[in-house]
């Protein structure tokens, strides 16, 4: 069976820290897609990226970035320079195809939290 | 932003009542998710559907039903409500096979007293 783990449940930083937030996963797939979304104290869940199995390119968007590395199963997420908007809870999640759908496995969740 | 809606937004209901959650979308996603949102345990998939009339039971679909008569709307049903179900519903939807980026809508409280 499908699993991610995010080990850490809550992160406290103090404002233009960085931080790296771990999400380790199990699938005997070898094609599968990995996601990071966070869910900001509104409560809505936002996408901020998707990565394939066949992609181990690390990947920067402006102050986050991504690092993906199947010989650990590993998807960590760093943030550069926190900022108070960055806090949020951040899910890492896996996919399961089955007949096209993608079912997505999510790990618990960590709950980031940026200090001013 | 796939145009997701929800509702209602927030329902507090009885034990042994029916519940009936919708989802409604716009942009003519084929895929249609249910998950549910508990604290320790992230989201987790409650049924899915892969086009009208096709649904399939996802990891917690124990005491839930779903249905799919058209495209754009998706119905959780809770038949017989129990506290356990109380929790925060969300719907997603996605366009097509692989890359197969799931959107959420806004969530549903649920609160079964």
């Amino acid at each position: 069976a499908q699993k991610v783990t995010q080990a850490q449940t809550e992160i406290s930083v103090v404002e233009k820290e960085d931080v790296t937030l771990d999400c380790v996963y199990e699938t005997r797939d070898t094609t599968y897609y990995l996601f990071w979304y966070k869910q900001p104290p509104s409560g809505e869940l936002v996408f901020l990226i998707r990565r394939n199995s066949f992609d181990e390119q690390n990947e920067i968007s402006g102050r986050y970035s991504w690092n993906f590395q199947k010989s650990t199963s590993s998807f960590n997420f760093t943030i550069t320079a926190s900022q108070v908007v960055d806090s949020a809870v951040y899910f890492c999640a896996l996919s399961e195809s089955n007949r096209g759908a993608q079912k997505l496995v999510f790990g618990q969740g960590t709950r980031l939290t940026i200090n001013p | 932003d796939a145009g997701i809606t929800q509702s209602p937004r927030h329902k507090v209901t009885e034990t042994g009542t029916p519940v009936t959650l919708r989802c409604h979308q716009t942009e003519n996603h084929r895929y249609m998710y249910w998950y549910r949102q508990d604290p320790g345990h992230g989201l987790r998939l409650i049924h899915y559907s892969y086009g009208v009339k096709d649904t399939d039971k996802g990891e917690v679909s124990d005491g839930y039903s779903v249905s799919r008569s058209k495209t754009e709307d998706f119905l959780l049903t809770l038949e017989s409500a129990t506290s356990s179900q109380t929790s925060v519903y969300f719907c997603a939807t996605s366009f097509g096979q692989n890359p197969n980026t799931q959107y959420f809508g806004p969530g549903t409280r649920l609160t079964v007293l």
